[in-house]
């Protein structure tokens, strides 16, 4: 299995809903990424969790809540977002580069569009 | 300055031709890069990565890396119209030994190859 899944795959919500993207991979890798992307742009790194810890936070606003309960799961919990926020939520997994392989795995994402 | 730069293109060539993109980087404490082909609406998939100076062939694709001038290509050999997507490429420093890396993405180039 060398996917990330993740789900929903498009999420339509008010600025006032609490809701959560989903992550998955069952690679065995130990680090898992949230990227955000707008249409046109490159990724921008949001939040890196390594080993179930969160090694960076790119000083992401507070309505961005990730969580990862175990090896295999990320999450990203939104609360009070606003209309700017609306982009294709993108999560990563990679292993140590020590390995020889180098790079993330990407799932398809979750297009979010904030009402 | 942007730690990666990438003409955004777009870059139409007829099919069969050879393609190639390119970027510049400005940290020299980068080793590791990748090339991620990005279909609309999807997630972006590694094609190819290289560490440090070099060359890297596999199937149509080459990846070159010239360190003493902070370039670096992609080449596609014999284009097909499912080529067409938007190519970025990327960097890492690599210091990591638990996979938590950074990846520091171009801003993509679209390519569309015409039949």
């Amino acid at each position: 299995d060398t996917e990330v899944t993740q789900t929903p795959k498009h999420l339509v919500m008010g600025m006032t809903n609490k809701k959560s993207l989903k992550c998955e991979q069952h690679m065995g890798h130990r680090a898992m990424y949230w990227y955000k992307q707008k249409a046109k742009k490159p990724p921008e790194l949001m939040f890196v969790y390594s080993y179930e810890k969160l090694s960076i936070n790119e000083s992401v606003p507070s309505r961005f809540s990730p969580e990862c309960p175990n090896s295999s799961l990320l999450n990203l919990h939104l609360h009070a977002l606003q209309p700017e926020d609306s982009a294709l939520y993108l999560c990563a997994s990679s292993q140590s580069w020590s390995r020889g392989t180098y790079g993330y795995t990407f799932g398809s994402g979750t297009r979010l569009t904030v009402v | 300055q942007k730690e990666v730069e990438q003409d955004p293109g777009p870059l139409s060539v007829p099919e069969g031709a050879i393609v190639s993109l390119n970027c510049t980087y400005s940290n020299s404490a980068f080793q590791y890069f990748m090339w991620y082909r990005q279909y609309s609406r999807k997630g972006p998939e590694l094609l190819m990565y290289t560490y440090s100076s070099g060359n890297k062939e596999d199937g149509r694709f080459t990846a070159q890396v010239d360190k003493s001038s902070k370039y670096i290509s992609l080449f596609i050999r014999d284009s097909q119209p499912s080529d067409s997507a938007t190519y970025l490429c990327a960097a890492a420093h690599g210091i990591s030994n638990f996979g938590n890396e950074k990846l520091t993405f171009g801003t993509g180039t679209r390519l569309t190859i015409i039949p």
